[in-house]
């Protein structure tokens, strides 16, 4: 089946400092739509994106979606702790089915 | 309305045992989602359901594994017998379904809080 890989798997930075996340598929992805699970906790959906190139922005995070529909980005300027967590990418399958990537577990210390 | 919900939220049991975990999704929702997390293997998608009818059990391990919707606001997960391996947390999410007329948007999943699954 579909794989999406994410990369990369973590990472580690002062409060502040930005961070990105990149998810990647070899086939194009329907539809993207991306999760944030914080420690002990359940993903949470954030966004989800549909036009080939689009981009949406929620407060310092900014989500876009590539051009040949095959990869996608978050990126978040002046991380906080608040935003310590693992980030999932899930692409939109068949009927809403969703095929979850592997997740970037993001830790931000001060 | 509470969101999903899933009991128990810890089980603790021994191989062999029969598992059963439950879900109540959120009132209205057609699809019901259960899926398995662990560090080896990410988040997997176990079975779907759309208005209380399978529609895929791919992702169903073996046939240890057996769900459940007998109606709209309930779900079970059964695993019979359980071994170690099958250590993991459960959870289940629920989905109002597609939404959009021309452009395929499908709509966000709410996940339920999870069971925490050991088996010894």
């Amino acid at each position: 089946g579909q794989q999406v890989m994410q990369i990369p798997q973590y990472q580690h930075v002062q409060e502040g400092e930005d961070f990105t996340t990149y998810c990647n598929s070899s086939t194009t992805l329907s539809n993207i739509q991306w999760y944030k699970q914080r420690p002990g906790g359940h993903p949470v959906f954030l966004i989800q994106l549909v036009k080939s190139g689009e981009v949406k922005k929620q407060k310092r995070l900014t989500f876009q979606f590539g051009e040949a529909k095959k990869n996608s980005s978050l990126h978040i300027t002046a991380t906080q702790t608040t935003d310590v967590g693992t980030y999932f990418c899930a692409n939109t399958g068949t009927a809403s089915k969703l095929t979850f990537g592997t997740g970037t577990r993001l830790q931000v210390t001060l | 309305d509470a969101g999903v919900i899933q009991s128990p939220r810890h089980e603790v049991t021994e191989m062999g045992q029969e598992v059963t975990l439950r879900c109540k999704p959120i009132s209205g929702h057609d699809y019901l989602f259960w899926y398995r997390q662990t560090m080896m293997r990410g988040l997997e998608l176990l079975i779907y359901f759309n208005n209380n009818v399978p529609i895929d059990d791919s992702g169903m391990p073996e046939d240890r594994f057996s769900a459940k919707m007998p109606n709209a606001s309930f779900s079970t997960l059964k695993i019979q017998p359980s071994e170690p391996r099958d250590s993991a947390v459960y959870f289940c999410a629920s989905s109002p379904g597609l939404a959009g007329e021309f452009v395929p948007s499908y709509n966000e999943q709410f996940f339920g809080p999870g069971t925490r699954l050991t088996v010894l």
